[in-house]
């Protein structure tokens, strides 16, 4: 168990639909990362945030957005689904000090129908 | 900037063979770089990395990976392959300097032959 907590773990929706996949990092990390895994794709870094702010941005996706709270959880916003976006959303979160070493989540896997 | 890159997207190995799977990185300043497991249907999930203490580093299932400047390479070894280490295999690179920007490599799978 790496302390990196997301839900749903499971979700099916249909093409169009909006969606909200939420993370809490482990105790005391400030750092949250999100990515998508597929299986064509591979795992691909979408966006990172520390301590409330947008740090980094990846391959994201215009119709993806994501937001880190004053708690440290982060919410992954999908919306106008799309067959494509199927796949495995990890989050992943780090310590603000030290090597950067990172913790993820179990996964939530999004099915678009 | 940083990269990284495998070399190899799938490996097979028999059982009780020598695994090696290969990881060469570029990074502008020195770098932290890591090895990551992934079983299937889960998370990534550490299994080293290298801080600059020391340039062989030992992780857990009895993989080790040695950091070599000379040929900027971070390769993953283990003596002796069990069924348990089919999985998906990750290295990465983190700068030392700046926000914790990480990179990935594109994995390689491994299979291990009975």
């Amino acid at each position: 168990d790496s302390g990196v907590t997301q839900t749903p773990k499971h979700l099916i929706t249909a093409t169009g639909q909006r969606v909200t996949l939420r993370c809490s990092p482990r105790s005391g990390d400030l750092s949250v990362y999100w990515y998508q895994q597929s299986l064509d794709q591979g795992l691909q870094f979408l966006i990172q945030y520390y301590n409330g702010e947008e740090r980094a941005k990846g391959n994201i996706l215009e119709r993806f957005s994501a937001q880190q709270f004053p708690d440290l959880h982060s919410e992954l916003n999908l919306s106008s689904l799309e067959l494509g976006d199927s796949a495995l959303y990890f989050c992943a979160s780090s310590p603000s000090t030290g090597y950067r070493e990172q913790y993820f989540g179990p996964g939530t896997r999004l099915t678009v129908t | 900037a940083q990269s990284v890159t495998q070399l190899g997207s799938h490996v097979s190995v028999s059982e009780g063979a020598l695994v090696l799977l290969r990881c060469n990185y570029s990074s502008s300043v020195p770098p932290y770089l890591f090895w990551y497991v992934q079983y299937p249907n889960q998370g990534l999930q550490l299994l080293l990395k290298y801080t600059s203490a020391a340039t062989l580093v030992k992780g857990i299932n009895g993989f080790e990976a040695e950091f070599k400047k000379s040929e900027t390479s971070f390769h993953l070894t283990k003596p002796s392959a069990h069924m348990s280490d089919a999985a998906e295999y990750f290295c990465a690179v983190s700068s030392t300097g700046g926000y914790q920007k990480v990179t990935f490599g594109t994995g390689t799978k491994l299979q291990v032959i009975p």
